[in-house]
């Protein structure tokens, strides 16, 4: 089955520690998002990535950093530096640049700070 | 700044009322539009998308949307809801000189049976 994978479901971090959260994508698409969603909030993009070893700030990435060393994979660690990291993370991808694009969405990480 | 407003943050509806959830954006270049749905407990899924060409799109569920380029907008409607359309709905917006996809802050729908 073609998707996105995100794992675990739900993490628990005490507070001052590093996590990160894992995205796998097998749709061969270069594209690839995180997005934090809070209630009332919507999606608001933290990096992504148009090409391996390349990726940009979203509008909310202090406290965040990602690697892309691979095509297929995106991981996301939220740092001891994310003043709120509680919520639910979602990656993403598509198609870029074509301008034929959707984004394809993972189940989701639900990360809870404790 | 880039950015797209949803209008309405929670809409109740009786069921086979019409509905009409409005979205703009702000943004000078070429784009496109999505509208997603989150049905409770489930993950966000593609209801329709805009490209190019005619404006008025259809998409799933009877759900369509209008590209109105001169307002910025992509309204999202439903001429008759049904209750299994309680969800949240999420406008995207992509952008072509920055090549990413930004959302909405969502309109959470609650139909009454």
């Amino acid at each position: 089955d073609g998707g996105i994978t995100q794992s675990p479901k739900y993490l628990f971090r005490k507070e001052g520690q590093n996590v990160t959260l894992s995205c796998e994508q097998n749709l061969n698409h270069d594209a690839m998002y995180w997005y934090r969603q809070d209630p009332g909030q919507g999606l608001r993009l933290i990096y992504y990535s148009q090409i391996v070893n390349d990726f940009q700030k979203g509008d909310i990435a202090e406290g965040y950093s990602v690697s892309r060393e691979k095509k297929e994979s995106f991981p996301l660690t939220v740092t001891s530096a994310q003043k709120n990291p509680t919520a639910f993370y979602l990656c993403a991808s598509s198609r870029p640049g074509q301008g034929n694009t959707e984004a394809f969405f993972g189940q989701g990480t639900r990360l809870t700070v404790v | 700044a880039q950015s797209v407003s949803q209008h309405n943050h929670h809409v109740i509806l009786s069921e086979a009322a019409s509905l009409e959830l409005g979205c703009n954006y702000s943004y000078g270049g070429t784009v496109n539009l999505f509208w997603y749905v989150q049905y409770p407990g489930q993950h966000l899924q593609l209801l329709l998308k805009y490209f190019s060409g005619d404006p008025l799109v259809k998409g799933i569920k009877g759900f369509e949307a209008e590209f109105i380029k001169s307002k910025f907008s992509f309204n999202l409607r439903k001429p008759s809801v049904q209750w299994s359309d309680t969800a949240e709905y999420f406008c995207a917006l992509w952008m072509n000189r920055d090549d990413k996809i930004i959302f909405g802050k969502g309109t959470r729908l609650h139909i009454l049976p």
